[in-house]
C-alpha cells in the first residue's frame, strides 16, 4: 500500500525564518515519483516540484529546497527566509512509476502561517 | 502559460439534484483527472480518463458519478443525485502523458444543502 504522512499539521513562523516541512512516504515500489503542491488561501493547487525516486540529488529553486532521502523514505521541503506570501497549505504526494495507475496519493497537508 | 480552467467556481445545490462540473484541460494534454477535497482534509483521487474512457477510479467514484469528454476541449464530472457528503472542492487535473506532472485547475467548491 502507498501512504504519505505529513506529521506537522500546522507550523507558524515569523517572516525571514527558515522552515522545513516534513514528508514521509511508504511504498513497496522501487521506482516512484514524489511531488509537492502548494494550496494558498484562494484554494487552487499549485505544482512546486516532481522528483523521481532514482534521482536522489537535492534541488534548490530560489528560496525553496528539497531534501530527498530514499534511505529514510523522506522528501522534506525547506523554505529559506520565509515570507508572508508563503502562507499556505503544502501537500506532499506520491505516485507510482509506470504501471496502470497515475493517481496521486496525497498527504494530509501542513498549514504554514508566516507572520509579519 | 496554459492553465486548466474550471467552471463554475462555486455551486450550491439541493440534495438529490444533479450537478455537472466542467473543466477545460490544457490543450495538448491527453490524461485527465478528477480529485476532491472535503473541507480541511486531504486531496483524494476520484477518477482518471484517457483515450475517451475511464482508466482508473477510486471507491468514492460510485454509480452516482460519471465523467465525459463531450468535445475536444471540455471534460465534465456529473453527480446524478447529490448527497450532503458530496460537499467538497472538486479539482480537475490534466497531464501530457500518464507519467507526466498533473496540473490542477482552480477547483469548484460544491455545497449540497
Amino acid at each position: 500500500a502507498q501512504k504519505v504522512t505529513q506529521a506537522q499539521t500546522e507550523i507558524s513562523v515569523v517572516e525571514k525564518e527558515d522552515v522545513t516541512l516534513d514528508c514521509v512516504y511508504e511504498t513497496r515500489d522501487t521506482t516512484y515519483y514524489l511531488f509537492w503542491y502548494k494550496q494558498p488561501p484562494s484554494g487552487e493547487l499549485v505544482f512546486l516540484i516532481r522528483r523521481n525516486s532514482f534521482d536522489e540529488q537535492n534541488e534548490i529553486s530560489g528560496r525553496y529546497s528539497w531534501n530527498f532521502q530514499k534511505s529514510t523514505s523522506s522528501f522534506n521541503f525547506t523554505i529559506t527566509a520565509s515570507q508572508v506570501v508563503d502562507s499556505a497549505v503544502y501537500f506532499c504526494a506520491l505516485r507510482r512509476y509506470g504501471g496502470a495507475t497515475n493517481k496521486l496519493i496525497f498527504g494530509t497537508g501542513t498549514l504554514l502561517a508566516v507572520q509579519p | 502559460e496554459p492553465e486548466v480552467t474550471q467552471t463554475p467556481s462555486h455551486q450550491v445545490t439541493q440534495m438529490g439534484q444533479e450537478v455537472i462540473l466542467r473543466c477545460v484541460p490544457i490543450s495538448n494534454h491527453l490524461y485527465f483527472y478528477w480529485y476532491r477535497q472535503i473541507l480541511g482534509q486531504k486531496v483524494e483521487f476520484l477518477v482518471s480518463f484517457y483515450n475517451n474512457e475511464i482508466s482508473e477510479k477510486s471507491e468514492i467514484f460510485d454509480d452516482q458519478f460519471s465523467v465525459e469528454r463531450p468535445d475536444g476541449s471540455n471534460f465534465t464530472l456529473k453527480i446524478r443525485s447529490t448527497k450532503l457528503e458530496d460537499s467538497a472542492m472538486y479539482f480537475c487535473a490534466s497531464g501530457r502523458q500518464g507519467q507526466e506532472t498533473q496540473y490542477f485547475g482552480p477547483g469548484t467548491r460544491l455545497l449540497v444543502l
